[in-house]
């Protein structure tokens, strides 16, 4: 199956920090992948959408200014939270969308757990 | 309005067959039908697909209605590992949808 890497697998900083998120399709192109946030107990939340060489779409109530993200080739994406703060703890998580013939199909990286002290 | 109605929780026996039902009676006539597992803490994992024909891969088998109104995964002979949650999820391919995750059915498997 499509494999979809993301690194670091955790991190934990200072509030005030930034960090990057790098969402990678390892074996397979993705013009188009995504961004996802889930807080404890609750489903996952789309944050944005990432298509290569032009800027993201965030969902409403998304801060892009806060959430950056880059999709500068067709198999990586990273998502830089700025200035982070405790609240922006959660896990991320990024998918990337894999055509086939006439079929779509999203494949999920493993997540990356934030934590912001 | 929910998009789909699954069963909050479910318990399987180890070893058994687990089936575990979703209600889409609103799909659309070019929406699939994709389900993914959550392991937890874990990133989701996509399970399978089908529009209209039920479809088997090596992890689980998909019966889709004829009105494709409700659609049945089933797990032929579920382990531990099966642990999960389950989400059943309609979309349409090539429509700029996006996959939304609702609150899925979360299945335990039983030694």
């Amino acid at each position: 199956g499509a494999v979809v890497s993301q690194h670091p697998s955790w991190v934990i900083c200072k509030s005030g920090t930034s960090v990057k998120i790098e969402c990678r399709s390892l074996d397979f192109q993705a013009t188009t992948m995504f961004w996802y946030r889930q807080f404890p107990k609750q489903s996952l939340m789309l944050m944005a959408t990432s298509n290569e060489g032009s800027k993201a779409t965030y969902e409403q109530g998304v801060e892009k200014d806060k959430f950056l993200i880059n999709h500068a080739s067709l198999t990586l994406s990273t998502l830089t939270v700025t200035s982070a703060h405790p609240e922006d703890s959660s896990f991320y998580i990024c998918s990337a969308r894999r055509t086939e013939l006439i079929e779509e199909t999203q494949y999920f990286g493993p997540g990356t757990r934030l934590l912001v002290l | 309005d929910a998009k789909t109605t699954q069963p909050t929780s479910m318990d399987c026996a180890e070893g058994r067959a687990a089936n575990l039902p979703c209600n889409h009676s609103t799909i659309s006539g070019n929406e699939y039908v994709y389900w993914y597992r959550q392991i937890h803490s874990q990133g989701p994992q996509y399970i399978i697909h089908g529009l209209k024909n039920n479809e088997t891969n090596e992890m689980a088998s998909l019966i889709i209605t004829e009105d494709r109104k409700s659609s049945t995964l089933i797990l032929p002979h579920a382990t531990l590992r099966d642990t999960a949650v389950y989400y059943c999820i309609p979309i349409s391919n090539f429509g700029n949808e996006k996959l939304t995750f609702g609150t899925g059915t979360r299945l335990t498997i039983i030694p």
